[in-house]
Parts: structure tokens; C-alpha cells; sequence
């Protein structure tokens, strides 16, 4: 099956400073790919949808200069959290989406391991 | 907004016990995804229901989507501690649509 990777899986930083998540979509190409965030004991809220070389859109609500969506090849998407501060530390995941895959598997996205965000 | 409202939130049953969880919506669903996800860990597909009125079955897991695909049910039979999770559903709302909405989990323990 698909597989996601994401890098790091935790990280702790200062406030102020800025953080990069990595997701991959490792045996396959994704022209689409999407950014959640999870609150502990909450569901997937998604943040914001990431195509391949265009601009990521965006979740009302979700600051688009503070949480930046870099896409710039079919199998690597970044989010990178500016300024982070305590209320930032979440459970961040990324899917990706297969285009080549049929049947009910069309709209199926496989989904990373998430990455642990500490703000201290 | 589309929402998913998932019940109960939480469940705790002893080992050989049945549930159902289930996942509810006014709206229309093109289709509707199941999820398990472990603690620290993103979630992983169980199952994809596209047709109304559709039934799946996985093991001891028994997955149906309504008629009207508004909602769905997962039901576990003879639940052990290895099913212990977060079960997640998800709708896709309409064709050409890849987003997906998900309801808030239901956190099931099911205990030796």
C-alpha cells in the first residue's frame, strides 16, 4: 500500500522560533496533498489543502502567513509553523492523495504518522 | 459545513462484548471512511462505503452505510484488546471532492 512518511516526528522549540514538517509520499506521485492538526483527545481538523505547484488553500480560520504550505514536488510537502508559540503544540498530520488510484480508492488518502509539536 | 456527529464518544467493555459506534450527518455523503488511530500514531483505513445502503465486512468488524449515506454505523463483535483505539469516520462530500470531513472519534478500551 501507499505510504506517507513525515519528518520529524517530534519536536520541541522555543516561542518565537520557526518549525518545518516534512511529508512525503514515498511510492508515489501526490498531487495532492493535506495538513491536519489534532488537539489531544479532539479529531483531525484539517488546516489546509496542498497542490502541487500552486498555492495551498486554506481552512477558515487558519492563518495562512503563520502556517506556511510549500509543495514544490509531487512527493514532498512542507509546513512550517513562523513565530510558534505554546498554543501551536498539536499533533500535526499530513495525508497525500494518489491520483492513479481507481475504483473506491479514488478519493482515499494515506495518511503519515504525525509529528509532535512542543512549543515551550 | 458538513458534520459528522460520532457516538458514543467514549466506550469501555470487557473482552467478548459487541458495540456499534456510530456516525451521523444531515448531508450527503459521496462516501464515508473508517479509521483506527493509536495513540501518537496517524490513522490508518479500515474501509471505504460508497453505495447507500452497503455493508462491509472486515474480520469481526462490520461496517454499513445508510440508505441515504448520511450515516454509518462500524460494529465490532467479540471485541479484544487489540481493538482498543480511536475509531475515526470521514465523508467525502461530493464528486471531484477529495476533502475530508471528520467526526470527533469514538475512544474505545476494551478490557482483559
Amino acid at each position: 500500500g501507499a505510504v506517507v512518511s513525515q519528518h520529524p516526528s517530534r519536536v520541541i522549540c522555543k516561542s518565537g522560533t520557526s518549525v518545518k514538517i516534512e511529508c512525503r509520499s514515498l511510492d508515489f506521485q501526490a498531487t495532492t496533498m493535506f495538513w491536519y492538526r489534532q488537539f489531544p483527545k479532539q479529531s483531525l481538523m484539517l488546516m489546509a489543502t496542498s497542490n502541487e505547484g500552486s498555492k495551498a488553500t486554506y481552512e477558515q480560520g487558519v492563518e495562512k502567513d503563520k502556517f506556511l504550505i510549500n509543495h514544490a514536488s509531487l512527493t514532498l510537502s512542507t509546513l512550517t509553523v513562523t513565530s510558534a508559540h505554546p498554543e501551536d503544540s498539536s499533533f500535526y498530520i499530513c495525508s497525500a492523495r494518489d491520483p492513479l488510484a481507481g475504483g473506491s480508492s479514488y478519493n482515499e488518502q494515506f495518511f503519515g504518522p504525525g509529528t509532535r509539536l512542543t512549543v515551550l | 459545513t458538513q458534520l459528522l456527529e460520532q457516538s458514543p464518544q467514549f466506550l469501555s467493555i470487557q473482552e467478548g462484548e459487541n458495540l456499534t459506534v456510530y456516525c451521523n450527518s444531515s448531508s450527503v455523503f459521496s462516501s464515508l471512511q473508517w479509521y483506527r488511530q493509536e495513540p501518537g500514531e496517524g490513522p490508518v483505513l479500515l474501509v471505504t462505503v460508497v453505495t447507500g445502503g452497503e455493508v462491509k465486512k472486515l474480520k469481526r468488524l462490520t461496517f454499513q452505510f445508510g440508505d441515504a449515506r448520511k450515516d454509518s454505523s462500524l460494529h465490532i463483535t467479540a471485541a479484544q484488546p487489540g481493538d482498543t483505539g480511536l475509531y475515526l469516520c470521514a465523508g467525502v462530500s461530493g464528486a471531484g471532492s477529495y476533502q475530508l470531513t471528520f467526526g470527533k472519534g469514538t475512544k474505545l478500551s476494551v478490557i482483559p
